[in-house]
């Protein structure tokens, strides 16, 4: 059973656009979710996270939205830079869990010049 | 910012042939480290849960004799496959949390096991 979905699966935008890129999840439990950036052959890295005591977070160019009712949270990336061309994991973990971490299918963002 | 490392960063061997991949955390401490797998284009999936002083954790489906993993001190994971064959060649990544911090984890750069 896959708890958290996340589409689309890829996305092309233009230079200076907004990338958006959804996700889903199942389980009320989950208290922690985070969105990590890729590149080829390398590890994933921490771009930003929430918790579900708040409904935005902005850092720079990136935005996570987070509607608690719908159990859905979105990444939004402002004036999308060729750069920003990797993929986008959306992930989830419970408190007490440890950090475990549930993965979404993850998202190819290529950002055309 | 946390740092963590893998060794080695890619590796090939013989079908049948066992390889080590370590894991450390190089400027904190971590009680828990985690071991993901991930094949080309498809998500991190959960191999197993690293624990310091005691038995891994591992995810339904995952074999702990195939994958045999150590956490021997707070800086320090090693993920052993055994036996290995050509359906285990795949990115093996690691990633812990700061002992006594928030959730968050930091990957390490990934190891690429192809198996011949």
């Amino acid at each position: 059973q896959q708890q958290v979905k996340q589409s689309p699966q890829s996305l092309i935008v233009q230079k200076g656009g907004i990338s958006i890129i959804n996700c889903a999840y199942e389980n009320t439990a989950f208290d922690y979710f985070p969105w990590y950036q890729q590149f080829p052959g390398k590890g994933p890295a921490l771009l930003i996270a929430i918790r579900p005591d708040v409904s935005e977070k902005k850092e720079g160019r990136f935005t996570i939205s987070f509607n608690k009712s719908a159990k859905q949270f979105s990444l939004h990336i402002m004036d999308s830079q060729p750069g920003d061309s990797a993929t986008y994991f959306c992930a989830a973990s419970k408190g007490n869990q440890g950090g475990k971490l549930i993965f979404g299918q993850g998202t190819e963002l290529s950002v055309k010049p | 910012g946390a740092v963590v490392s893998q060794h080695p960063s890619w590796v090939i061997c013989k079908s049948g042939t066992s390889v080590k991949i370590e894991c450390r955390s190089l400027d904190f401490q971590a009680t828990t480290m985690f071991w993901y797998r991930q094949f080309p284009k498809q998500s991190l999936m959960l191999m197993a849960t690293s624990n310091e002083g005691s038995k891994a954790t591992y995810e339904q489906g995952v074999e702990k004799d195939k994958f045999l993993i150590n956490h021997a001190s707070l800086t320090l994971s090693t993920l052993t496959v055994t036996s290995a064959h050509p359906e285990d060649s795949s990115f093996y990544i690691c990633s812990a949390p700061r002992q006594g911090g928030t959730d968050t984890q930091y990957f390490g750069p990934g190891t690429r096991l192809t198996v011949l």
